[in-house]
């Protein structure tokens, strides 16, 4: 059972393109979180999603960023018109579905580092 | 919003010490609470899910309590080694939201 998958690894962009985070959750897993390490700090929240629904949003910037976890295929965290401040590590974390979330644990893939030039 | 709390940011002990830091968090509408290990360039990976007010867990020199009426839970290291360097990470889960703490960074020096 592969665990939480995350590509790119690694993703080089200009200011202005544009950033595609994939997360692929493990098998089974219908709960998916994005987080964002910032240089020299933690893990911030960004948004919550199952399938097909956002359910909590309030970590992700209003302007530019966006989220989905369709009912096929991984989560993708989409950055529109990228700035250096979007500079950062992006982890994506899941979770089974039905066994109560929170006596379950959470499992995180390797996470992208995106760097804006 | 949940605000989770992490003391102290970071800590440097010599190998061989023991250690603790606390994770600080609303007890209103408790859940759960999750201990993560964050090595450098790895994903932060579980050690503990704690969900009863007085639970005790342990894993190998590495142990955590959690008080859920004052909200905070402990996580101690006996007699700490290099390889614990990491940062330690708490995320509550409350009402199908999880929020982590911003972590405490441990240095063991040899």
């Amino acid at each position: 059972n592969a665990g939480v998958m995350q590509n790119p690894r690694h993703l080089v962009r200009r200011r202005g393109q544009e950033a595609r985070l994939r997360c692929s959750p493990m098998k089974g897993h219908s709960h998916v979180y994005w987080y964002r390490q910032l240089p020299e700090e933690g893990l911030k929240f960004m948004v919550y999603l199952q399938k097909e629904n956002i359910i909590d949003e309030s970590g992700m910037p209003k302007e530019r960023f966006s989220a989905e976890f369709p009912k096929e295929g991984p989560s993708i965290l989409r950055i529109q018109q990228v700035v250096r401040g979007d500079s950062a590590a992006y982890f994506c974390a899941s979770s089974p579905p039905e066994t109560g979330i929170f006596v379950a644990e959470a499992f995180f893939g390797q996470g992208t580092r995106l760097t804006v030039v | 919003i949940l605000n989770v709390e992490q003391s102290p940011q970071s800590l440097h002990v010599q190998e061989g010490d023991s250690t603790n830091f606390t994770c600080s968090f609303p007890s209103s509408n408790f859940y759960a609470l999750h201990w993560y290990r964050w090595e450098t360039a790895k994903s932060p990976e579980a050690l503990f899910v704690m969900t009863l007010n007085g639970d005790e867990k342990k894993k190998g020199r590495i142990s955590a309590t959690l008080n859920t009426k004052e909200g905070y839970s402990y996580l101690y290291i006996k007699g700490s080694q290099p390889e614990d360097s990491a940062t330690y990470l708490c995320a509550l889960y409350n009402n199908n939201d999880m929020r982590f703490g911003a972590g405490t960074r441990l240095t063991v020096k040899p």
